[in-house]
């Protein structure tokens, strides 16, 4: 079973920020929090991954809580390209079963 | 440089035939991983090598699908017989080597039909 909670759909306008939440609660100290996307018809791409501080990269930031329970994946302005399904996954430090829950479907809008 | 390849890209047999697919990882890589996706779901793994070792395989349908990972760079997949139920995108990833901290690396998939 997937250890991550995600809504199952989320809508977006184009050019506006974008937060899809993650929940997470049993995570273990040593658990990276991954998140891919994979649009129709490819393999799930890397987005972004973390361990504690929060993350920016040319994609997106990962906002992680203090507890680590949960996270946010932010895309600061959504185009119509960033429709996909996000996959919010827990990576342990040593193996790396990433087990994929069924993702939020995100949408953006014209 | 280059991806995940992966081939064919779409395959349809009848039930109760047999199918493989091949899987060249990115260069260097040492983890290399199959997925099964079936519509609507996320991917689910398969099998997971280290190298040409094995490191899990806990929900590979044994009776029906085997892999192998010869010389630890190149992978096949193979299903034989299929059932209907073994419709589905199978997805071949790599990594560098296991660890939450190190990125997995997809190809686009193999589709597969079985009518």
């Amino acid at each position: 079973d997937a250890k991550t909670t995600q809504p199952n759909s989320m809508e977006s306008n184009e050019e506006e920020p974008v937060h899809l939440p993650c929940n997470h609660s049993t995570i273990s100290g040593t658990d990276y929090i991954h998140w891919y996307r994979q649009l129709p018809s490819q393999g799930p791409e890397y987005v972004i991954h973390g361990l504690t501080s929060n993350v920016n990269n040319r994609m997106a930031s990962l906002a992680i809580a203090e507890d680590r329970k949960s996270s946010t994946l932010i895309l600061h302005r959504a185009t119509l390209r960033d429709a996909a399904v996000y996959y919010c996954i827990l990576g342990p430090f040593y193996g790396q079963n990433f087990v994929f829950g069924p993702g939020t479907r995100l949408s953006v809008l014209p | 440089e280059a991806g995940v390849a992966q081939s064919p890209r779409y395959k349809i047999i009848e039930k109760r035939q047999s199918v493989a697919f091949w899987c060249n990882p990115i260069s260097g890589h040492a983890t290399l991983y199959w997925y099964q996706q079936i519509l609507g779901q996320g991917p689910k793994l398969l099998i997971q090598f280290q190298n040409n070792g094995v490191v899990d395989d806990s929900q590979l349908p044994k009776d029906r699908f085997s892999a192998e990972r010869l010389k630890g760079v190149d992978s096949t997949l193979k299903i034989q017989p299929a059932k209907l139920e073994d419709s589905a995108v199978y997805l071949c990833a790599s990594s560098p080597d296991p660890g939450g901290r190190n990125t997995i690396y997809f190809g686009e998939g193999s589709w597969l039909t079985v009518v």
